[in-house]
Formats: structure tokens, C-alpha cells, sequence
């Protein structure tokens, strides 16, 4: 019963691939978000997904893609990996979006995904 | 200069000890939360404040709004605390992907 799941929890694959990591969430909330940790353990935004409204960040490349079939799932695609996108990658979901909001904001955390480019 | 600026950025401390550690930040933000990383990689959302004080166990977690600032406090800390904690921010700002803001995490080592 993960209220926020990710799969897979480990990908090794090498430069110029392209793969899918896959986020779940059972707590019914209209927010979904995936961050990259870096090696020195920096956590950063890369999208926020609300109700159907994509919200993308400018800094990541093009080759990353969220796809979301529905309002529970918020799946990254990468293409044409390359070294630098060796990290972590944290999916979360909020009940709310709203920026002002007070409450539902709690973000609920994957518990990631290690990701290696060789 | 980061948005989120949390100190110290390792703290190693006895088991049983007062432990303190604070975040500063400098945008005008609607929540801040406290997250606790396990040493496995996961993550855990441990508060979320806009205002006041927070409890929950032995963890309290203070905001103080006018002087940004907000404090996470462990009381009689025990060597499964050890984590990285990690204050992140919701910024009022616009633009962006408005998801949430981190600092750089503080690594804590309770010693038994």
C-alpha cells in the first residue's frame, strides 16, 4: 500500500539509449512532480503535472518527457541518455497545486530511482 | 547565493543530545517543509509549516515568517536519526515548474 511508487528502483544502461521510469501514486492527488538529486545530493525541480496541465521546467533538456496516461501515473521518458543524467530521480505527488494553498501541499515522496549511464 | 540556505551542513552529535538545525531562506514562500532522506536514498516528508510550530515524537519544527527562518529540533536523539534533513520551500514566485525549492541538506550522525 506505497502511497508514491517508482519503478524501477535501479537502471543501468548505456549512452544514447533511451528508458522509461515509471511513478504511481494511490493517495488520489492532482499534483505529481519529478526532481533529480545530483551527485552532491542537490534535489531540483525538473516538472510539476496538475490536472492535465504540464508545467515544465526550463533547464531540463528536451530529451526528457513526462507522460502522464492518467491523473495517478507520471512517467519520465529519457532519450538519447548521456552521462550527466546519472542521478537520482524522485517522483512525489500533493493533493493541492495551488501556489498559495496552505494545506495539501504535503509532498509524498517516491522512493527514488538510481539512475547510471555507462 | 541559494534560495534555501540550511546550517549546519554536517553535524555529528552523542546519542541523547539537543539536536538543532536551521534554514534560512530569501523568497516570499506559502509552506516550508522539513524532509528526512534515510541513509538508503529514500525520502521523508516530515512537516510541512506555515506558520508557528510543528510536534510530532520527538521532532518540533519552528517557522518564523517575518524573519525567514525556520528551525527542525530532534530531542533525545538516537542513532536512527541519523539522516540527511532537508528544508525545502514552496515559493509564492511565479513561473518555473513551482514545485518546491531545496537546500542542500544537513547531514546528522547520532553516535551511540
Amino acid at each position: 500500500d506505497t502511497a508514491v511508487s517508482q519503478t524501477p528502483k535501479y537502471l543501468v544502461t548505456q549512452m544514447g539509449n533511451d528508458k522509461s521510469i515509471k511513478c504511481e501514486q494511490n493517495l488520489g492527488h492532482d499534483t505529481m512532480y519529478w526532481y533529480k538529486q545530483d551527485s552532491k545530493k542537490f534535489l531540483k525541480i525538473m516538472f510539476s503535472y496538475n490536472n492535465k496541465e504540464l508545467i515544465i521546467n526550463e533547464t531540463v533538456p528536451n530529451r526528457f518527457s513526462p507522460k502522464s496516461p492518467d491523473k495517478a501515473h507520471l512517467n519520465l521518458h529519457i532519450n538519447s541518455l548521456e552521462l550527466g543524467d546519472s542521478a537520482v530521480y524522485f517522483c512525489a505527488s500533493s493533493q493541492a497545486y495551488i501556489r498559495t494553498a496552505t494545506h495539501g501541499t504535503e509532498a509524498f515522496f517516491g522512493q527514488g530511482t538510481r539512475l547510471t549511464v555507462v | 547565493k541559494n534560495e534555501v540556505e540550511q546550517s549546519p551542513q554536517n553535524l555529528t552529535a552523542q546519542e541523547g543530545e539537543f539536536i538543532t538545525i536551521n534554514c534560512s531562506y530569501s523568497v516570499g514562500i506559502s509552506a516550508l517543509h522539513w524532509l528526512q532522506q534515510h541513509p538508503g536514498g529514500g525520502i521523508v516528508s516530515l512537516f510541512m509549516l506555515s506558520s508557528g510550530k510543528k510536534k510530532h515524537g520527538r521532532l518540533i519544527a519552528t517557522i518564523n515568517i517575518q524573519e525567514k527562518h525556520s528551525s527542525l529540533h530532534i530531542t533525545a536523539s538516537h542513532p536512527r536519526d541519523s539522516a540527511v534533513y532537508i528544508c525545502a520551500v514552496r515559493s509564492r514566485s511565479g513561473g518555473g515548474a513551482d514545485g518546491l525549492t531545496f537546500g542542500k541538506g544537513t547531514h546528522l550522525i547520532i553516535q551511540p
